[in-house]
């Protein structure tokens, strides 16, 4: 099973709201990642968790928290966004440097 | 120089064309070499990894030129389905900072 999969498909908010994204798999892989991707641009990378630690923050503002509970889910929680904050937030695992496979993604608008 | 750099497109090809992509990477070092395919709206998937000695999967055909630092792709019996974004994606050694390049849209047209 190569399956990651996110919820939710589809997630509008306003600037003051708190909302969580999540992201779960199970084939076992040690790596998460999220990106954010704009229309027309690749994935940006934004976190990578490794064993359940975080590895890697690209710089992302304090706005956008992940968090780690296990080696299956990745959850990023979300806190007062900006409109320019609306993209595709994508979730990816992988088994070390191999491979990352994508789930669907969660089509986020801020208002 | 951008890490990983790809020709935009699109590339307009009618169906049963042959074409060919290449992605350049300035990281002598990088280590994993991808392929994605990505439709409109979807997410990235995985079209194939590219190893050094080369690899086929049925049309699709990667190569790997360290010495030049590019990968390919060539597509042969072009479908109306591939019509999509290809992703060329690099992993220097020892890092999980996988790069992805600006991607390449091909539109294969009946």
């Amino acid at each position: 099973d190569t399956e990651v999969t996110q919820t939710p498909k589809h997630l509008v908010m306003g600037m003051t709201n708190k909302k969580s994204l999540k992201c779960e798999q199970h084939m076992g892989h040690r790596a998460m990642y999220w990106y954010k991707q704009k229309a027309k641009k690749p994935p940006e990378l934004m976190f990578v968790y490794s064993y359940e630690k975080l590895s890697i923050n690209e710089s992302v503002p304090s706005r956008f928290s992940p968090e780690c509970p296990n080696s299956s889910l990745l959850n990023l929680h979300l806190h007062a966004l900006q409109p320019e904050d609306s993209a595709l937030y994508l979730c990816a695992s992988s088994q070390n440097y191999n491979e990352q496979f994508f789930g669907p993604g969660t089509r986020l608008t801020v208002l | 120089r951008k890490e990983v750099e790809q020709d935009p497109g699109p590339f307009n090809v009618p169906e049963g064309a042959t074409v060919a992509f290449n992605c350049t990477y300035s990281n002598s070092a990088s280590q994993s070499f991808f392929w994605y395919r990505q439709d409109c709206r979807k997410e990235p998937k995985l079209l194939m990894s590219v190893y050094s000695s080369g690899n086929e999967d049925g049309r699709f055909t990667a190569q790997l030129n360290r010495a030049s630092q590019y990968i390919s792709l060539l597509i042969r019996d072009s479908k109306l389905s591939d019509s999509a974004t290809y992703l060329c994606v690099v992993t220097p050694l020892g890092t999980y900072k996988y790069i992805f390049g600006t991607g390449t849209r091909l539109k294969v047209l009946a």
